[in-house]
């Protein structure tokens, strides 16, 4: 990866349960963002967070980030079948540059 | 809404041809990126322009070249294709504005494949 790991690189839960995504950066940021994407499909953002905010809600998602830690957190709140995807963690470095972490495989179990 | 178009699709060559695939846009998106993923593998970037000049360099061979033109659509110029190159090529666009989201919308791909 260009940017960094994220943990897990799969996860397999069940519809309803929670399901929670690490990344982390080598890197001063501008932002944090998290895609999602279907196989073989393109990307599509979901959420950013700016380098100075700790915490960021989208509906069913929440976001953290921790600058001193370079890392962040994606929590899916009562998954749906449909949430089945790959996710990933990209910074937006100071310029214009988004660069996008390895990606976890999520599996919601209906 | 009007998303970002990649074209072909799909694209299928000989080693050591030449592929070109085009990009257009969101319109009134100022900034547009090109990025290479390989199967399993995350998206790299390979470059991108603002206001048609070349605004960062990514992981791009010396053997690919990129432009954006006057219209804003921009191209991807793969030359002496390798087996390697085949992957899924994506083009994003943006508006930036310093200050706000730095979202990117992303096109739906081209694949490449190598033969």
């Amino acid at each position: 990866s260009q940017q960094g790991e994220e943990d897990p690189q799969a996860l397999s839960i069940q519809e309803g349960e929670n399901a929670t995504m690490n990344c982390s950066y080598k890197t001063s940021i501008n932002n944090l963002q998290w895609y999602r994407q279907n196989s073989g499909r393109g990307l599509v953002h979901l959420i950013l967070i700016r380098s100075n905010e700790r915490e960021k809600h989208s509906g069913r998602l929440r976001v953290t980030l921790d600058t001193s830690k370079k890392s962040s957190s994606l929590l899916i709140t009562a998954s749906r079948a449909a949430d089945t995807a790959s996710y990933f963690c990209a910074t937006m470095e100071y310029g214009n540059k988004l660069v996008f972490g390895a990606g976890t495989i999520l599996r919601v179990k209906s | 809404a009007a998303g970002v178009i990649q074209s072909p699709r799909h694209l299928i060559k000989e080693k050591r041809e030449t592929a070109t695939l085009k990009c257009y846009p969101i319109p009134r998106h100022d900034t547009v990126y090109w990025y290479q993923q390989g199967p399993g593998q995350d998206p790299q970037f390979l470059i991108s322009f603002y206001e048609k000049m070349q605004s960062d360099k990514g992981s791009i061979p010396d053997r690919f070249s990129a432009q954006q033109f006057s219209d804003y659509h921009s191209e991807l110029n793969m030359s002496s294709l390798e087996l390697g190159d085949s992957a899924l090529y994506f083009c994003a666009s943006s508006f930036l504005i310093v200050g706000l989201s730095g979202e990117l919308f992303f096109g739906e791909g081209s694949r490449l494949t190598v033969l």
